[in-house]
């Protein structure tokens, strides 16, 4: 089975532009996990998604959103960036059946907002 | 909230020393608790897991132990290489509600082996 996958790896932006980063989960996984990593704050969830729908949200401002498609396939979108959005940027998806199931992560896209 | 305290780090060994990292957890409920390992330049790669009270994860000579009554999973590995050198990151799951779908972790312990 094909592991989660995430487009592009690498993302260079200057401030005010806007970014968009794509997750494809393992097939079969219906929930995709989103979380920011950075040196300072580590390890920060960003939203979760299951069947097209927002079902849970971190602490982060409305500039990141996301979206899921039917497909199960996931999008973030961070508008308006800052310097400190710069970060290494994690999917990760999951089956949902039985309670909570571990999640398996991508390679991430890392961002650099010049 | 939910929360995971991991020691403080960085740990560096000898290839074959034995490790521990120590990792405590505040939580409602029954979560569920995991390692991952983060090697340079990579995603998390799941190492181990377990579900309930009492359970032992393993997997490549790693274990950890869900001790309900101390609220611990202990990262122990009897004999280190230095393929092993890699950050390690405690994480648990809670059920529901404002937990769906977040891992929360610690904040990651750098471990180093030398030859």
């Amino acid at each position: 089975k094909a592991g989660v996958t995430q487009t592009p790896r690498y993302l260079i932006k200057t401030r005010g532009q806007q970014v968009t980063l794509s997750c494809s989960p393992i097939s079969g996984h219906r929930s995709v996990s989103w979380y920011q990593q950075t040196p300072g704050q580590g390890l920060q969830f960003l939203f979760e998604y299951f069947s097209e729908t927002q079902r849970n949200k971190g602490n982060f401002p409305g500039r990141f959103s996301g979206r899921q498609f039917s497909n199960s396939r996931s999008e973030m979108n961070v508008s308006t960036l800052e310097l400190g959005d710069s970060a290494l940027y994690l999917c990760a998806s999951s089956v949902v059946a039985g309670g909570p199931r571990e999640q398996f992560f991508g390679p991430g896209t890392r961002l650099t907002v010049l | 909230g939910d929360s995971v305290t991991q020691m403080e780090g960085p740990v560096t060994l000898s290839e074959e020393a034995f490790l521990t990292i120590n990792c405590t957890y505040t939580a409602t409920g029954y979560p569920s608790l995991f390692w991952y390992v983060q090697y340079p330049g990579e995603g998390l790669q799941l190492l181990l897991k377990a579900t309930k009270a009492d359970d032992k994860g393993s997997n490549k000579g790693f274990e950890a132990t869900y001790r309900k009554e101390t609220t611990s999973f202990h990262l122990e590995k009897g004999s280190v290489q230095v393929s092993d050198s890699a950050v390690y990151f405690c994480a648990l799951l809670n059920a529901g509600g404002t937990s769906y779908g977040k891992l929360t972790f610690g904040q990651g312990t750098i471990l180093t082996v030398h030859p």
